[in-house]
């Protein structure tokens, strides 16, 4: 069974800095491209990064870029989201999803077919 | 970046009614479009990728279509379980924009 499970999430006062981690498994992890994806209170859903199975590829938000790094660790089917100078705009549930590639009408396509429940970031002073 | 735009921002509906969400590309994307389901306090669940392709577990009353600029995600006929918050998502380029939501409440 494909299981994502987030944790790391606290209040951290502005300016300050958290670590997020994803932890996989039930799948081939180093196979997949993760993403963090975030959901503000009261907003909708706003993807925040990405890293593909290597490392190799790479993805910010224009909203995070310079301020948050994201990692994975293979061995350890663990992505992690290292975010610094935290603003109040970024209190927001975090979730990781894996992105599965699919076939359909001989063409591919991906979507985020598994998501973790989230953990909530609360910055504020 | 491309940006997705979804109407209505929310609906009010009745168990049993056919309900249809929309969702406006801001260039055309081809048929690259997801749509996702959320509840309060759940993990997002995939429910159609490619425009109509329904993914697997999905019950058959959700249904998909579209390309270009302009899709649309039908549900047939409203279960309980289906009032929840339904958004749109690109894949046509990184990074995968969603629309705003749209919230689908019990009249």
């Amino acid at each position: 069974e494909v299981q994502l499970v987030e944790s790391g999430g606290n209040l951290v006062k502005p300016g300050g800095s958290l670590r997020l981690s994803c932890a996989a498994s039930g799948f081939t992890f180093d196979s997949y491209t993760i993403n963090w994806v975030r959901q503000a209170p009261g907003e909708g859903l706003e993807w925040v990064s990405s890293i593909s199975g290597s490392s190799r590829y790479i993805y910010y938000a224009d909203s995070v870029k310079g301020r948050f790094t994201i990692s994975r660790d293979n061995a350890k089917n663990s992505v992690f989201l290292q975010m610094n100078s935290l603003r109040a705009e970024d209190t927001a549930v975090y979730y990781c999803a894996r992105e599965g590639g699919y076939y359909y009408q001989s063409s591919g396509y991906y979507c985020f077919d598994y998501w973790g429940q989230g953990t909530p970031v609360t910055v504020s002073s | 970046d491309i940006q997705m735009t979804q109407s209505p921002s929310s609906l009010s509906a009745s168990v049993g009614d056919r309900v249809t969400i929309t969702c406006r590309a801001s260039q055309s994307i081809g048929n690259y479009l997801n749509w996702y389901q959320h509840k309060s306090g759940k993990a997002p669940k995939v429910l159609i990728y490619a425009a109509s392709s329904l993914q697997s577990g999905v019950p058959s009353r959700f249904s998909g279509s579209g390309s270009g600029t302009d899709f649309t995600l039908t549900i047939s006929s409203l279960q309980p379980e289906d009032f929840a918050t339904y958004y749109c998502q690109q894949s046509y380029n990184a990074p995968g924009t969603f629309g705003q939501g749209t919230k689908l409440e019990i009249k």
